[in-house]
Parts: C-alpha cells; structure tokens; sequence
C-alpha cells in the first residue's frame, strides 16, 4: 500500500496536454525531492524528472515537473502515441526511513 | 557502456533462500548508490533496498517489508551487487531489478530478474 497517491488513469488526445497528480505528506513530498518515471509496456522504468522538475539529458522538455506543499505533478506537452506508458512518482519518506513510489499512473492516447 | 544485469531469479519454495546478482559493467559498484526495485508483474513499483558508496560508508537501508529478511551487499572485486533473500515469502513474487543511482540523472536499470515463491 502506497503513501503516495496517482489517478490509476489519464488520457488525451494527440497535442493536448495531461496532467499527473501525486498526494504524499510532510514526511515526503512535503520534505523532500519528487521523481517521475516512466514505463512503457515491457520495458524497465525510466526516470523523466529528478528534484522535483529537473529533466535528465535527453528527455524532452515536453516533459515537467512541479511541487507545491504535498503535492507534486507531472505534465505532459504536445501528447504523443509513445507517452502511451506507466507513469510513478517517488520520494523519500522520513517517516519509513526509505523511498516510496506513487500508486502509479496509465497514460492513454485517445 | 554502463550496465547492470541481474541473475538468480527462480522458483522457491515459502521460507527458502534465493540470492540475487546484479552484474555490473562500464563503472565500479563501489562508487555509486545501488539500489533494488521490485514489482509484481501487471503492478506498481516498491523499493526495496540501497547501499551507499564505499567511501560513504556503505550504509545500507531497507523497506520495512523486507528488514531483517533481505540484506543487500557487494563484492567490490567481482564489481557485482548481491540481495540475499531469506525467509521468503509468497508476497515477495515479482521482477527485481538492479539500479545505479535511482533517481539520479545516471540512473540505470537493468533488465530485472523474476523471484517466484510457491509450494
């Protein structure tokens, strides 16, 4: 059971732009970085955004990141077929002692 | 060019011991935070356990569902990283996977190896 809190689903047509959301509390998104990953089917996860909203090199910069208080979001730009994946959010819990993943989030290209 | 590959998965029995390995090439196992990720197949991501750099002491943490039963390590010479599972239970079904500096922007993944646990 995760502390972290994703909608199980998001979609959107080609162009448009989605939204993630990710709930946690003050003892981790409150407190600390926010990571977003993506996985496609059949495939290792990859990380899309580190502390909070900073892209690693070579992931477009349709991709976003943002924190405000308990929550954090990942923002999709420009909708394409191959977001078409898995999507989770992390961060250290102080209160485990450990990290914690988000419940997890399937994005849809209608 | 970085990698890691995991083997070691299988079929075990509830209560039995499997150790995983987590093969690494293109960088030394010492120097970085390694980390282990699992998941169910068809579900979400769990953390599972870390080690931090040799010269950082080599501090290790664990998720509370796996403390006392899995212990994470490292064989500097053999440049692999090991998770010895003990006490194994049917809820520790899923892919393991070996990662070099998780959330950091060298993060690697390996490919995942699959852990089953069933009489």
């Amino acid at each position: 059971q995760s502390v972290l809190t994703q909608p199980p689903s998001a979609s959107g047509t080609p162009g448009q732009r989605v939204i993630i959301s990710c709930s946690g509390s003050w003892s981790n998104v409150g407190r600390d970085n926010v990571y977003w990953h993506q996985q496609l089917p059949g495939t290792a996860p990859k990380l899309l955004i580190y502390n909070d909203y900073q892209r690693p090199s070579g992931v477009p910069d349709r991709f976003s990141g943002s924190k405000s208080g308990t929550s954090a979001s990942l923002a999709i730009s420009g909708l394409r077929s191959e977001d078409e994946a898995d999507y989770y959010c992390a961060a250290w819990d102080d209160s485990l002692s450990g990290y914690v993943f988000g419940t997890g989030t399937k994005v849809t290209v209608l | 060019e970085v990698q890691v590959v995991e083997s070691g998965g299988g079929l075990v029995q509830p209560g039995g011991s499997l150790r995983l390995s987590c093969a690494a090439s293109g960088f030394a196992v010492s120097n970085y935070w390694m980390h282990w990720v699992r998941q169910v197949p068809g579900k979400g991501l769990v953390w599972v356990s870390r080690i931090n750099p040799e010269d950082e002491g080599g501090i290790t943490n664990y998720a509370d569902s796996v403390k006392g039963r899995f212990t994470i390590s490292r064989d500097n010479a053999e440049n692999t990283l090991y998770l010895q599972m003990n006490s194994l239970r049917v809820e520790d079904v899923a892919v393991y996977y070996c990662i070099r500096d998780l959330f950091g922007p060298r993060e690697t993944w390996g490919q995942g190896t699959l852990v089953i646990v069933s009489s």
